[in-house]
């Protein structure tokens, strides 16, 4: 089946513009995270919706960063007033959840580049 | 909180020898899971192998193995017969079964396979 999906794959922006990630996890999934991967570091987690639940928004770096996801399935990662350190590679993930799978292992998408010029 | 320690920044191998990656793992969570991922060059994260905590018997998937010492904390990953496709990075990560489901990831591991 279909596997998570991101895009764009590539985003180049200038430094105080508006950006837009989107994701779409893998149906069926409840739980979706958002992460950021800087070059050559590991992943720093953002935010976590599961179900209906309001979103744990417990690593998201400035306020310049929102989430959302609507009907419980694609969900749109907003930065604001974009700054060079915001440059990596934004990945999102989904998995189900104890109870929903047997391991609930995250399923990754390729990720989307971004460039703050 | 949970912490994840992957003490090895990089690792060479020679094809089709054994490696064992190291990963060990703090927390005060009375259930979780350990979890391994794979990261080549191409950037996308694979789901390489699952560890519950209170499972009985290392968890095996085809050449990759989980050494996993509860007592000790450690979740080693082992890969057996080690092929020119196996060099990556590679990540360690723990997510609580209860309350908040977010894993941690440790800082990786750059495995090289030398032909």
């Amino acid at each position: 089946g279909a596997g998570v999906s991101q895009s764009p794959s590539n985003k180049v922006t200038e430094k105080g513009k508006d950006v837009e990630l989107r994701c779409d996890p893998i149906s069926g999934h409840t739980a979706l995270y958002w992460y950021r991967q800087s070059l050559g570091q590991g992943l720093e987690f953002l935010i976590y919706f599961q179900g209906n639940s309001a979103p744990d928004k417990s690593g998201l770096p400035s306020d310049r960063f929102s989430a959302e996801r609507t009907g419980g399935s694609v969900s749109t990662l907003t930065i604001q007033r974009t700054q060079q350190e915001d440059s990596a590679v934004y990945l999102c993930a989904s998995s189900f959840v104890p109870g929903q799978g047997a391991s609930y292992e995250q399923y990754f998408g390729p990720g989307t580049r971004l460039t703050v010029t | 909180a949970q912490k994840i320690t992957q003490t090895q920044p990089g690792m060479f191998v020679q094809e089709k020898e054994a490696v064992t990656l190291d990963c060990t793992y703090d927390t005060s969570d009375p259930s979780y899971g350990l979890f391994w991922y794979k990261q080549p060059s191409s950037g996308e994260m694979i789901f390489l192998i699952y560890q519950g905590s209170y499972d009985q018997q290392n968890a095996t998937e085809g050449r990759y193995s989980l050494n996993f010492q509860k007592a000790r904390k450690s979740a080693n990953l082992v890969i057996s017969a080690s092929q020119l496709g196996d060099s990556a990075m590679y990540f360690c990560a723990m997510r609580p079964s209860g309350g908040s489901y977010i894993p941690t990831f440790g800082r990786g591991t750059s495995l090289i396979v030398h032909p």
